[in-house]
């Protein structure tokens, strides 16, 4: 079967830098992405990942390993607004997103 | 520019009753979907459109219908509502189908069936 694993939930604080990681196990790997989630809002587009290495777009990176079935989300210099859930997913070989269920971040002043 | 709009917010439905929930984007994208998405799990696929015309089922597409007469829209149809299907409903469209399309998400339909 197809899985991909996530923390439920983190706690950081306001300034510092947290990482958040996802493993997946999927039929084909053709891409991840992470996606930032407000509550009660709609997912929105972090980052792309197909290749091994570590992107990075200002405050957040990340990163992704095919061999080892492993990325993660690096975000620095927590801000408050950045408490919301992070999602990752993989494009499988089918061409479907198969999500996982998401980390909870919680930033503490 | 609108994005994406979905109709209604949020609705409370009887169960066994009939309910269409209404997508619709304007940035001309080719492929659009429909998710589900409930407490501690991921976003589910149900049913998906790769250009207007056809449609495909994903993971959980029982209980659920769609059509895609024309680019902009993708109503959802739960044609007998039950309790299970409880959820927050997302769409969501891309440009194409290759895998560095970037899904686009709507507001959200926020769905209770008692």
């Amino acid at each position: 079967g197809q899985n991909i694993d996530q923390p439920t939930e983190m706690t950081a604080t306001e300034g510092a830098i947290v990482q958040i990681n996802c493993t997946y196990q999927t039929s084909g790997f053709n891409g991840l992405f992470w996606y930032q989630q407000h509550a009660g809002e709609a997912p929105t587009f972090l980052s792309y990942n197909v290749l091994d290495g570590l992107e990075e777009k200002g405050r957040f990176s990340s990163f992704l390993s095919r061999s080892k079935g492993y990325s993660y989300l690096l975000l620095k210099e927590l801000q408050m607004k950045d408490s919301a859930s992070y999602l990752c997913a993989v494009f499988d070989s089918n061409y479907q997103l198969i999500w996982g269920a998401g980390t909870k971040l919680i930033i503490k002043p | 520019i609108a994005g994406i709009t979905q109709a209604p917010t949020s609705q409370i439905l009887a169960a066994g009753r009939r309910m269409t929930l209404r997508c619709t984007q304007d940035m001309r994208h080719n492929a659009m979907y429909w998710y589900r998405q409930d407490l501690g799990l991921g976003l589910r696929l149900i049913h998906y459109s790769n250009t207007a015309g056809t449609t495909g089922k994903g993971e959980v597409p029982d209980g659920y219908s769609v059509s895609r007469a024309n680019t902009d829209d993708f109503p959802l149809t739960l044609a007998s509502a039950v309790p299970s299907q409880t959820s927050v409903y997302f769409c969501a469209s891309s440009p194409g189908i290759a895998s560095t399309d970037t899904q686009y998400f709507g507001p959200g339909t926020r769905l209770t069936v008692l």
